[in-house]
């Protein structure tokens, strides 16, 4: 079956400080690969989307990165981080496009990020 | 511009049903999800809709009107557990995700 996980699940980073969350999928290939951020009271905002290794697109300008360099690895970096980067961040994965697929998102744990 | 507009909280009785609404407004329509949310946690599948009509899946339900641009989850039986935020999303033309801010449901005994 398929697995989701991502790291660290809490983490408390001053301003200015570099970030970097780590996602990895398992059981499936080729997965499409999402990140998101939650903040409070809102809906799902998407930060980045991978459809292939080193396949990148960004949705906000900001001063997050997102990288693949495996098929099943998703990683979200920032040099200097903003109070405003504070929030829930989530990885999500999906087969949209293959068969029998609605395109359905799958969940990793997520990670809370405050920024001080 | 889109959007996905959903009750902010809801309150319902332990045992009785609920539902909970939402209306969108997309370039394009690939399909209607809703998932759960429970507080710090990551949302979890519920449902898809990409016909018109009404999905069945146990205590809940999921209904879809596209051309009113509407669907509803309906939530029977209500258990203290179903305390949690209900997502709505729509998947436009070009396969992506819009989301709603979610509805914050609260049970009581």
């Amino acid at each position: 079956s398929q697995t989701i996980h991502q790291w660290p699940a809490t983490l408390v980073q001053p301003v200015g400080s570099p970030l970097s969350l780590e996602c990895t999928v398992e059981g499936t290939s080729n997965p499409n690969l999402y990140w998101y951020r939650q903040a409070a009271g809102r809906g799902l905002q998407l930060l980045f989307y991978s459809v292939g290794i080193g396949q990148i697109s960004s949705e906000v300008p900001q001063n997050l990165s997102a990288s693949r360099p495996q098929d099943r690895q998703f990683i979200l970096s920032s040099k200097k981080l903003l109070l405003s980067d504070s929030g829930f961040y989530l990885c999500a994965w999906s087969v949209l496009g293959q068969e029998r697929s609605t395109g359905e998102l799958f969940f990793g744990e997520g990670s809370r990020l405050t920024v001080l | 511009g889109q959007n996905i507009d959903q009750p902010t909280e809801m309150t319902a009785t332990e045992g009785a049903i609920v539902q909970i609404n939402c209306t969108y407004q997309t370039s394009g329509f690939n399909g209607l999800f809703w998932y759960q949310q429970h507080a710090g946690e990551a949302p979890t599948f519920l449902s898809y809709n990409v016909l018109d009509g009404l999905e069945e899946k146990g205590r809940f339900s999921s209904f879809l009107s596209r051309s009113k641009g509407y669907s509803y989850l309906l939530l029977k039986e209500l258990q203290m557990k179903d305390s949690a935020s209900y997502l709505c999303a729509v998947m436009d033309s070009n396969y992506q995700l819009i989301w709603g801010a979610g509805t914050k449901l609260i049970i009581k005994p």
